[in-house]
């Protein structure tokens, strides 16, 4: 059975902080990984991807990925209360029939 | 680019009454998922699409649920008969690609009495 585990949270921040978000994964032939960010009552959209080793960046998101520990974590920079939403983590293997798998989310809370 | 068209956005029914959905993905995308969402859950994937063809359904309840995507464009999911564990948002996505980003529609809320 292929998992990809998140805290449920909720994670509780306040404005301007440093959020971080983790997920970790228990098929090795995972190659790809998403972040989707789910606001209460709409659909997921996609705030990041990453393939490969190490960190990616962009804007004031930064995500990052450890094969090697199956692990993938999603840094938020300075804290908006507008970053108040689910965070799901995904994870899709190369090779085979390419089945996502999702994470239940992290429920993040950021208050002024 | 228009995004990915789902209707009707909710529906009411009693159980074991039967009820369909439709979605339309963004215009060629080839990889179309349907995905079951439980409140306080993660989208859990009911089957996947490449063109025409099935590339997984092994978590779709085949006893009550199918889908079909006819050309290989828009498709549908029907419960028939539904149960009241069916309530949940129902997603559809599509993509480019397998591995590529997937872009969700607003989903199809059902409420099963």
């Amino acid at each position: 059975q292929k998992e990809v585990e998140q805290n449920s949270g909720p994670l509780s921040v306040p404005e301007g902080a440093i959020a971080s978000l983790n997920c970790t994964y228990s098929d090795r032939v995972s190659q790809s990984f998403f972040w989707y960010r789910q606001y209460s009552g709409k659909s997921p959209e996609l705030i990041m991807s990453i393939y490969s080793n190490g960190d990616k960046e962009d804007g004031r998101f930064t995500a990052q990925l450890n094969k090697a520990s199956q692990y993938v974590s999603l840094l938020i920079r300075d804290s908006q209360p507008s970053d108040s939403a689910t965070y799901l983590c995904a994870a899709t293997p190369r090779g085979g029939s390419y089945i996502p798998t999702f994470g239940r989310g992290t429920s993040l809370i950021v208050h002024p | 680019e228009a995004g990915v068209a789902q209707s009707p956005r909710y529906k009411i029914i009693e159980k074991r009454q039967s009820v369909a959905f439709w979605c339309n993905p963004i215009s060629g995308h080839a990889t179309l998922y349907w995905y079951q969402q439980i409140l306080g859950q993660g989208p859990k994937l009911l089957i996947q699409f490449q063109n025409n063809g099935v590339v997984d359904d092994s978590q779709l309840p085949k006893d009550r649920f199918s889908a079909e995507r006819l050309k290989g464009v828009d498709s549908t999911l029907k419960i028939q008969p539904a149960k009241l564990e069916d309530s949940a948002v129902y997603l559809c996505a599509s993509s480019s690609g397998a591995q590529e980003t997937q872009y969700f529609g607003p989903g199809t809320r059902l409420l099963v009495l």
